[in-house]
């Protein structure tokens, strides 16, 4: 069984900041599949960036960047230059051979 | 434009009733997904479907039922056995590559519908 947990319920950010929302997980399994879902105040889950296990190097989308420690089992997603718009709930999930099993999520404001 | 829809986006039910949430989609998509997410609980998965005419039970199966006869279509049926239905429930679909490859692949969201019992 996979398990994800993310351990900040909540973070702030200033406008144009840096910030970083961490992830751990479990899993047995050998090929996996790590992602960052956003979730807006309109509730629609938008794929923000995802990580394939077997890949050494951390995907990257524009402003959003992952930090893979795959020893650790650690999945951190870092959101550069932050802006109004990334203020949502952020959500780590883990895919193996079964379907996604998601984090409690991080809520993240940003601030002006 | 192709896509997931839900409805509807809020439904009302009594306690002691069924009711069903439809889901459709337009991306030609053979895997389909059912979750339920509680306010500081994440999503959790109800129930899939890799095929038509085919499903597994999730996490949280309990209560709830579904059918897939078209591959456009998923509706679940949340059953007067679900003890507490109150929640937001979001339909889902990808496209699978393999045994479960489908898990590889992105999930594409619905709106989600919000289902309050009454």
């Amino acid at each position: 069984a996979q398990t994800v947990t993310q351990s900040q319920p909540e973070m702030s950010v200033q406008e144009a900041e840096t910030v970083t929302l961490s992830c751990t997980y479990d899993t047995s399994e050998s090929d996996y599949y790590l992602f960052w879902y956003k979730q807006p105040p309109s509730r629609q889950m938008i794929l923000v960036i995802r990580q394939e296990a077997y890949k050494q190097q951390n995907a990257t989308e524009n402003r959003f960047s992952v930090n893979f420690q795959k020893a650790a089992k650690s999945f951190s997603l870092k959101i550069s230059d932050s802006q109004l718009g990334d203020a949502a709930m952020y959500f780590c999930a883990s895919a193996g051979n079964t379907p996604l099993v998601f984090g409690k999520g991080t809520r993240l404001s940003v601030i002006a | 434009d192709g896509g997931i829809t839900q409805s509807p986006k809020y439904l009302f039910r009594k306690e002691g009733q069924n009711v069903t949430l439809s889901c459709e989609q337009n991306l030609n998509h053979d895997a389909m997904y059912w979750y339920r997410q509680d306010p500081g609980q994440g999503l959790r998965l109800i129930y899939y479907s890799q095929i038509v005419n085919d499903f597994q039970k999730g996490d949280i199966a309990e209560g709830y039922s579904v059918s897939r006869e078209k591959k456009e279509s998923f509706p679940l049926t949340v059953t007067s056995a679900q003890k507490n239905p109150t929640a937001f429930y979001l339909c889902a679909s990808s496209i699978p590559g393999g045994t479960f490859q489908s898990s590889y692949n992105e999930q594409f969201f619905g709106p989600g519908t919000r289902l309050t019992v009454l």
